[in-house]
């Protein structure tokens, strides 16, 4: 079974603060992980996915997560905060490969909200 | 490419009622998703396709049913319609390799009153 945990279901931050959100994961397997953002009104748009090349995952727009095997984490940073970051964030696990496997389970997201 | 797209955007059902979402892709991939997203929970897996003419239940299945005749669509129904499926509702597509990653249509928001 693999379950993800994300801390805090709203985060706010000003303007040019750092950005961290939250992301514990639980698998009886090696995981592939992901973060999702979802803008108002919209579909959800992959931020990055670790599948093990790399601890350290770039994504767009200026995010970056790091996989910590030791913590069970994969949390979410950007050095910066835009107004435009301001969305809905989705943490999710699989554990690949196997019949059924390829399914993916969210956390409950967290809310961004960023303060002029 | 259009990636996924979902019709309705929008529907209010009256309770008892039923109606289809439809959802098609055209990155011809094998795999398909229908996802439920409620305010604070995430969103559940309803059902999940592995490629035509297969389909298996996701997490709450219930009241829902799926088909898939061709690889591009992946219509949802629902029969009988109650305020519990009130909801926005996902269709998603992925090739089914490791990495898994997961396109998603635009969403339908369904009422039932």
């Amino acid at each position: 079974a693999q379950s993800v945990t994300q801390l805090g279901s709203h985060v706010s931050v000003s303007e040019g603060a750092l950005v961290l959100l939250r992301c514990n994961y639980s698998s009886s397997v090696p995981p592939y992980l992901f973060w999702y953002v979802q803008y108002p009104n919209q579909g959800l748009q992959l931020l990055l996915k670790y599948t093990s090349a790399a601890t350290l995952v770039k994504g767009i727009n200026g995010f970056e997560a790091e996989f910590k095997k030791s913590e069970t984490s994969f949390h979410l940073t950007k050095p910066s905060a835009h107004m435009s970051d301001a969305a809905e964030y989705f943490c999710a696990v699989t554990t690949g490969s196997g019949a059924g496997s390829y399914q993916l389970t969210f956390g409950k997201g967290t809310k961004l909200s960023v303060i002029p | 490419n259009a990636g996924v797209t979902q019709t309705p955007k929008f529907r209010i059902l009256k309770i008892g009622q039923s109606m289809t979402l439809q959802c098609t892709q055209d990155m011809n991939h094998n795999y398909m998703y229908w996802y439920r997203q409620d305010p604070g929970m995430g969103l559940k897996l309803i059902y999940y396709s592995v490629g035509a003419g297969i389909t298996d239940k996701g997490e709450v299945p219930n009241g829902y049913n799926v088909s898939r005749s061709t690889t591009e669509d992946f219509p949802l129904r629902l029969e009988l319609a109650a305020p519990s499926q009130t909801s926005v509702y996902f269709c998603a597509s992925s090739m089914g390799t490791d990495n898994n990653e997961q396109f998603f249509g635009p969403g339908t928001r369904l009422t039932v009153l």
